[in-house]
């Protein structure tokens, strides 16, 4: 399992598009990077996941540089619902989901 | 499709006293895996179970156990209650290698005096 590194906190303003940065040096070739999300006292929501290509859903772009040692979680237009913290994870071959403390995420009105 | 569902939702024991939770996966998911939220420790890795036999396992005292059935549908136990142990208890499912992604369900909230 890579470590992930991610800052404590962010702000954004609402409307506004959020880029929450990650850092995963020591992943390896066939280590997906999954996002999740916590709204306080919910169990974690699953947002996106990618190997190596860029990939978009409804919620989430994820953003993963061609070294695959970072990635950027892009919400496009940030609500104050997505108020909550975003946890980066590197399971490796296992499906152990190790999460670390995240980036806790202010959207400002 | 219906989500992952714990029972019960709210839970208030004494120390020395032992706890059954239960969680049942997303229907077709095999994967079941159980974490511990608290304040101080954040989110951590219990266990997971993937066709009744724990595949990967955290770093708790064996005081946390768990099991899977054949239909899936997990419980976790923890004995001898100890007031460390109030934390909320997650139960994530998935259909396992290589559709990792975790769906989670809304925890089971402990409390012990």
């Amino acid at each position: 399992d890579a470590k992930t590194t991610q800052p404590p906190s962010m702000d954004c303003a609402e409307g506004r598009a959020a880029n929450l940065p990650c850092n995963h040096s020591t992943i390896s070739g066939n280590e997906y990077v999954y996002w999740y999300r916590q709204i306080h006292s919910q169990g974690p929501q699953y947002i996106i996941h990618g190997l190596k290509n860029n990939e978009t859903n409804e919620m989430a772009s994820l953003i993963i540089t061609e070294d695959r040692k970072s990635s950027t979680l892009i919400l496009p237009h940030a609500t104050l619902r997505d108020t909550a913290v975003y946890y980066c994870i590197a399971p490796g071959s296992g499906n152990q989901f190790y999460f670390g403390t995240g980036t806790s995420l202010t959207v400002i009105p | 499709k219906a989500g992952v569902t714990q029972t019960p939702r709210y839970l208030i024991k004494t120390r020395g006293q032992q706890v059954t939770l239960s969680c049942s996966p997303i229907s077709g998911h095999r994967s079941v895996s159980w974490y511990q939220q608290t304040p101080g420790q954040g989110l951590q890795f219990l266990f997971e179970y993937f066709s009744e036999t724990q595949r990967n396992k955290g770093n708790f005292p064996g005081r946390f156990s768990g099991r899977q059935f054949s239909n899936s549908r997990s419980e976790m136990n923890v004995s001898t209650l100890e007031l460390g142990d109030s934390a909320l208890y997650l139960c994530a499912s998935s259909f396992g290698v290589p559709y990792n992604e975790q769906f989670f369900g809304p925890g089971t909230r402990l409390t012990v005096l």
